[in-house]
């Protein structure tokens, strides 16, 4: 079957550690978005990648850092310097150009760090 | 930039009432605009989406939403809810030019039996 897995679904960390959230995807897309998730905020862009080998910033990316050495991966870390890291992350794909193609999501990854 | 606003926080509906979930737009010309649904502790899927024509757009499970331009809304409707239709739902419009989506803070849905 054809979509996008993370993993894990939870996890833990201390304060202080570096984590990596796993997203890969089978779809074939393009494009590739993390995205952060808080009660009541909706969902905010962290880092997003239109093409393997380049990704730009979201609207809250300080803290985070990723890479997309591969089509199919787009790992993102969350670093010591996010200040809040306790969310509920989510990883989406989109395939073809232009607004008209919806983006694609997979389960989501819980995090929390104490 | 494009946004929407999604006004109302949290609804209660009785399973086998009517539904109406509010989304307003801000953009000068004719906007894509899609509905999410997240289940708890789910990914988002899609429900539907709107480019251009018929202004009523079908879409899975039952939903349909209707595109607005003189109200700038895009709200989404459903005429008999199902249990399991509890979720939250999202409103989004995607920002020309970079190809990202921009959500509505969400309405969480509750179904009383």
């Amino acid at each position: 079957d054809g979509g996008i897995t993370q993993s894990p679904k939870y996890l833990f960390r201390k304060e202080g550690q570096n984590v990596t959230l796993s997203c890969e995807q089978n779809l074939n897309h393009d494009a590739m978005y993390w995205y952060r998730q808080d009660p009541g905020q909706g969902l905010r862009l962290i880092y997003y990648s239109q093409i393997v080998n380049d990704f730009q910033k979201g609207d809250i990316a300080e803290g985070y850092s990723v890479s997309r050495e591969k089509k199919e991966s787009f790992p993102l870390t969350v670093t010591s310097a996010q200040k809040n890291p306790t969310a509920f992350y989510l990883c989406a794909s989109r395939g073809g150009t232009g607004v008209s193609y919806e983006q694609y999501f997979g389960p989501g990854t819980r995090l929390t760090v104490t | 930039a494009q946004s929407v606003t999604q006004p109302d926080i949290h609804i209660t509906v009785s399973e086998g009432a009517s539904l109406e979930l509010r989304c307003n737009y801000s953009y000068g010309a004719t906007p894509y605009l899609f509905w999410y649904v997240q289940s708890p502790g789910q990914g988002l899927q899609l429900l539907l989406k709107y480019f251009s024509g018929d202004t009523l757009v079908q879409g899975i499970k039952g939903f349909e939403a209707e595109f607005k331009r003189s109200q700038s809304s895009f709200n989404l409707r459903k005429p008999s809810v199902h249990w399991s239709d509890a979720a939250e739902y999202f409103c989004a419009v995607p920002n020309f030019g970079n190809e990202k989506l921009t959500f509505g803070t969400g309405t969480r849905l509750t179904i009383i039996p």
